[in-house]
Formats: structure tokens, C-alpha cells, sequence
């Protein structure tokens, strides 16, 4: 199985500051029809998952500018320019490259 | 709008089994795969399986392979996670969820699953 590690595991952060969520994979996302399929999810608490980004970099429906996805091959990031109160939550890289799909362990957003 | 409503929470004992439904409205059910995800208390996700409601194929994750039955009724757009000889690992909230290798873009409420004796 592919392995997903996320860091850091808990990020505080200043309103209207930035953060940054890294993932790495145990081997390569990109599937062997050319996309990398590389998603992120937040969890705010007591909801379900939430779509953010899918295939590295695209921003599902509805989901504010400020959350962008980059990366390559191993190596995954989400940042979010600019904190807002209702960004508080858990988010998590997910894999759909290759059966199972997997998780990062996730990172829990708070404010300081 | 697009949804899906799943059954209320189940307690059950160590070695019953457990069947989940997950009603889809707002979209054609027979398009979009369905995932089933769990989640422990405080703990991440973990992706159990998938099924195409159209077709009724099915993929399991190895980890739940003999155990886990994933099936639809597309007569009324609901799609059903059964897991077999639970344990009191198996308690978790599970969640269905719309969508492909392109990301699951819609999820259920989730479904709390007690196992206990």
C-alpha cells in the first residue's frame, strides 16, 4: 500500500496568516495514464471530509482562492494564503493513484 | 441539491453484522462511483472500498476483503455498506461518499457503528 506522510501534524496559526501542509508518498502518484491523482480533503470538526483540491492543484467547486496545492511525483503541499477563522479543522492528502486509496494521518489546523 | 442521507447509528455486538445505507438525490446515482470511508474516535480516514452503482462492480481494500458486501438499489438510489463478524476495532463512524480517482467530491453525514457486548 501506498503510504502518505503528512507534516507538520498540527500547525497553529495567526489569523490572516499563511500555512502550509506538506505530504509525501512512500512511491510515485503518477498513474500510468499520465495524472497524478493527488487530492486534499478538510475536516472541519464534527462534520464529514470535505473536497479542497484534486489532482494536485485543482480547486474543487466553491472552495475559496486562498487554498492552492502544488507538487509532484512524491511530493505534495496545501497552503492557505491567508487563515480565516473557519479554516479550523483536519486536513488530509489522499491518494487514488493506486488500490487502496490512502490517507495522511492529517494535520490539524488551529488558531493561536 | 446533490446529497447523500445515510442511515441512523447501530450498535452492535462482537460478531454480528452491520448494514449501512446511503441515499443519493440531486444527481443520477448510476454515474458516479461510491466509496465507503471509516473513521475511529479521533482518528484519520481509511478508505474501505468502492462500487460503481451502475454496473455493480466492486473493489475491496484487502484489509476488509471477506468481510465487507457493497451493494446498490439504483430503483431507489441508495447503495449499502455490509461488514461482517465485527469487532470492537470496527467501531467508527462510516461515511459514503460520491465520486472517483478525480476526488470524492460529496459526502454522507456518516454513520456512528458501536460495537460492544
Amino acid at each position: 500500500d501506498i503510504v502518505m506522510t503528512q507534516t507538520p501534524l498540527s500547525s497553529p496559526v495567526t489569523l490572516g496568516q499563511p500555512a502550509s501542509i506538506s505530504c509525501r508518498s512512500s512511491q510515485s502518484l503518477v498513474h500510468s495514464d499520465g495524472n497524478t491523482y493527488l487530492s486534499w480533503l478538510q475536516q472541519r470538526p464534527g462534520q464529514p471530509p470535505r473536497l479542497l483540491i484534486y489532482k494536485i492543484s485543482n480547486r474543487f467547486s466553491g472552495v475559496p482562492d486562498r487554498f492552492s496545492g502544488s507538487g509532484a511525483g512524491t511530493d505534495f503541499t496545501l497552503k492557505i494564503s491567508r487563515v480565516e477563522a473557519e479554516d479550523v479543522g483536519v486536513y488530509y492528502c489522499t491518494q487514488a493513484t493506486q488500490f487502496p486509496w490512502t490517507f495522511g494521518q492529517g494535520t490539524k489546523v488551529e488558531i493561536k | 441539491q446533490v446529497q447523500l442521507v445515510q442511515s441512523g447509528a447501530e450498535v452492535k455486538k462482537p460478531g454480528a453484522s452491520v448494514k449501512v445505507s446511503c441515499k443519493a438525490s440531486g444527481y443520477t446515482f448510476t454515474s458516479y462511483d461510491i466509496n465507503w470511508v471509516r473513521q475511529a474516535t479521533g482518528q484519520g480516514l481509511e478508505w474501505m472500498g468502492w462500487m460503481n452503482p451502475n454496473s455493480g462492480n466492486t473493489g475491496y481494500a484487502q484489509k476488509f476483503q471477506g468481510r465487507v458486501t457493497m451493494t446498490r438499489n439504483t430503483s431507489i438510489s441508495t447503495a449499502y455498506m455490509e461488514l461482517s463478524s465485527l469487532r470492537s476495532e470496527d467501531t467508527a463512524v462510516y461515511y459514503c461518499a460520491k465520486g472517483n480517482r478525480y476526488g470524492m467530491d460529496v459526502w454522507g453525514q456518516g454513520t456512528t457503528v458501536t460495537v460492544s457486548s
